[in-house]
């Protein structure tokens, strides 16, 4: 099955920054999504990202404090724009396999001071 | 819409002891279901999948989950637990490529 390379795994930032999120696969997959884990909850899709096309967003997040790009079927990006408090969480991508199930990535701990 | 539904938000067990997650499903189609663990501070491990065929699926650890259509549930359970199964566990449902999960239950282990 892929194998998704995330990165970093962990940051500290200052309130009104904004960090991005690189995932890297190791072979071409269509479809990418990234998902938000909040301290002590479980995963809500942020949005779906598939190459060459404007990502889908989902309920609730809007691509100005999310944008997502897909340059090619390897790579996407996810920045997290003029963060505060609450956007402390882990932040992961995934990747839809046929007959496999979903691949992770690792995981962005995230933590906005 | 679809949604996953993991009644249970923490179980504690003794090691050595029988376990069953519960996990209850709404989709319109036959569902992709899924079960992933998360220990503290780590990424999101696969336990088992069930796409079709037998009801009854084998994972990973030692965990087994049985389908059932009819209380539209997908049910994780292990025979016995060891201490290393302390963990998050979340129930997860594959509708129209997009994965959804469930609320987690935390899963704790006594000596």
């Amino acid at each position: 099955s892929a194998v998704i390379s995330q990165k970093p795994s962990r940051d500290i930032c200052q309130r009104g920054t904004s960090l991005t999120i690189q995932c890297q696969v190791d072979s071409q997959v269509t479809m990418m999504f990234w998902y938000r884990q909040q301290p002590g909850q479980s995963l809500t899709l942020i949005a779906t990202a598939n190459q060459g096309s404007e990502a889908t967003y989902e309920s609730g997040f809007v691509i100005d404090k999310f944008p997502i790009s897909r340059p090619n079927l390897t790579f996407s990006t996810l920045t997290v724009s003029n963060m505060s408090p609450e956007d402390s969480s882990i932040y992961l991508c995934s990747t839809p396999e046929l007959g496999h199930g979903y691949t992770f990535g690792s995981g962005t701990r995230l933590t906005v001071v | 819409a679809q949604s996953v539904t993991q009644p249970d938000i923490h179980i504690t067990v003794s090691e050595g002891a029988s376990l069953e997650l519960r996990c209850n499903y709404s989709y319109g189609a036959t569902p992709y279901l899924f079960w992933y663990v998360q220990s503290p501070g780590q990424g999101l491990q696969l336990l088992l999948k069930y796409f079709s065929g037998d009801t009854l699926v084998q994972g990973i650890k030692g965990f087994e989950a049985e389908f059932k259509r009819s209380q539209s549930s997908f049910n994780l359970r292990k025979p016995s637990v060891h201490w290393s199964d302390a963990a998050e566990y979340f129930c997860a449902v594959g509708a129209t490529d997009k994965l959804i999960f469930g609320t987690g239950t935390r899963l704790q282990v006594f000596p």
